[in-house]
């Protein structure tokens, strides 16, 4: 597509509660990067896939996140037995590759914003 | 490690005054650094972005910033201050090599009085 697209853009769930967030990135991009954002936390990086190549998840805050990457394609951010602190604006972004020499750009879609009840 | 510190969370400027949004970095290799703009329940806008080829760096909406290794500062400026320049600004860093990922600033909203 023209740009990086998020769904839900907004999410209100219960305490306890499976949540999946899905991002579906610009056609060609290879890298999509996954960030939380909260009031007066800038952007904290969680995740992000290179291709065919085992993602980062260093930034992961716990083991009831995860995320995958289903064809190069579509990603899937997941967080079970959500809690109050989860409640975040969740963005994703892609670019066209990750890392090497260049300055590669991100763009990044609307977000989706999940409220954890 | 490689982290960003932006040096004020809220800036407030009358609208024609001269714009400045300060940028600080650590990265023990040259970095690649970039201004993003996020508009009121909006995604992230790239404004500019260094990438070691000239110092100054021009971006959209008549910003600028200034990349100075001997301060590690990439401060964002804008000579005269528009009201549709009210939002968040987040300066990031990402170190060069493999890694792929940005490190983003805390941010800093931009309020702008008529």
């Amino acid at each position: 597509g023209a740009g990086v697209s998020q769904s839900p853009s907004n999410k209100v769930t219960e305490k306890g509660k499976d949540v999946e967030l899905r991002c579906d990135p610009i056609s060609g991009h290879t890298a999509l990067y996954w960030y939380r954002q909260s009031l007066g936390q800038g952007l904290e990086f969680l995740i992000y896939f290179q291709g065919n190549s085992a993602p980062d998840k260093s930034g992961l805050p716990s083991d009831r996140f995860s995320a995958e990457r289903t064809g190069g394609s579509v990603s899937t951010l997941t967080i079970q037995r959500t809690q109050q602190e989860d409640s975040a604006v969740y963005l994703c972004a892609s670019s066209l590759r990750a890392g090497g020499s260049g300055a590669n750009v991100l763009t990044f879609g609307a977000g989706s914003r999940l409220t954890v009840l | 490690a490689q982290s960003v510190t932006q040096l004020g969370s809220h800036v407030s400027v009358s609208e024609g005054a001269l714009v400045l949004l300060r940028c600080n970095y650590s990265s023990s290799v040259p970095p690649y650094l970039f201004w993003y703009v996020q508009y009121p329940n909006q995604g992230l806008q790239l404004l500019l972005k260094y990438t070691s080829a000239a110092t100054l760096v021009k971006g959209i909406n008549g910003f600028e910033a200034e990349f100075k290794k001997s301060e590690t500062s990439f401060h964002l400026t804008k000579p005269s201050a528009h009201m549709s320049d009210a939002a968040e600004y987040f300066c990031a860093v990402r170190p060069g090599g493999s890694q792929g990922n940005l490190i983003f600033g805390k941010g800093t909203k931009l309020s702008v009085k008529p």
